[in-house]
């Protein structure tokens, strides 16, 4: 299948600074990138829709001006997390798709903030 | 109510078992049903996926839909240890567009 790179896998950071994850689709152009996030034990949870070249679009209850998403090119994707907070520790994961394939996911970002 | 309800477990089975896994959905507007497995630190990656209410057969795995009763099913037969993972069902109003997870189900296989 398709292969899709997360980077930094895993990320410590000081609370109140920002940090920024990559999602990138290695040997395809992905449309459109979905970001989720997941708590130990619990499901994967939709935090926001991406195409290429629009605005993000995203699900009830998450903060747009927290959680940027830009994604500038066909091929990738990025989640910025303003002014992190410890309750913003968790495994972040992307996916991305195009037209007529499924969904292939990254290997997710463990984000702790302390 | 979730939209989709997956029993966490965790489920232990001898090695060799099958391995029944099951979600209830609520939403009867959701057409497509996937069946994802994922290793532990890992993102998910896709075992089986289906649209029509029947039986799909890939291996040892076979997934189950029920559209009248909103209940889908994965079964692995001749489990092995290397099927120890957490299971998650997912399902979609439009082919491959928004999933809706369920909380997934952590199995282990013992030798």
């Amino acid at each position: 299948g398709a292969v899709v790179s997360q980077h930094p896998s895993r990320v410590i950071c000081k609370s109140g600074t920002s940090v920024k994850i990559e999602c990138r689709s290695l040997d395809f152009q992905a449309t459109t990138m979905f970001w989720y996030r997941q708590f130990p034990k619990q499901s994967l949870m939709l935090m926001a829709t991406s195409n290429e070249g629009s605005k993000a679009t995203y699900e009830q209850g998450v903060e747009k001006d927290k959680f940027l998403i830009n994604h500038a090119s066909l091929t990738l994707s990025t989640l910025t997390v303003t002014s992190a907070h410890p309750e913003d520790s968790s495994f972040y994961i992307c996916s991305a798709r195009t037209v007529e394939t499924e969904a292939f996911f990254g290997q997710g970002t463990r984000l702790t903030v302390v | 109510q979730k939209e989709v309800e997956q029993d966490p477990g965790p489920l232990s089975v001898p090695e060799g078992a099958i391995v029944s896994l099951n979600c209830t959905y609520s939403n009867s507007a959701f057409q497509y049903f996937m069946w994802y497995r994922q290793y532990s630190r890992k993102g998910p990656e896709l075992l089986m996926y289906t649209y029509s209410s029947g039986n799909k057969e890939d291996g040892r795995f076979t997934a189950q839909v029920d559209k009248s009763s909103k209940y889908i099913s994965l079964f692995i037969r001749d489990s092995q240890p290397s099927d120890s993972a957490t299971y998650l069902c997912a399902i979609t109003t439009d082919s491959w567009g928004k999933l809706q997870f369920g909380a997934g189900t952590q199995v282990v296989v013992t030798p």
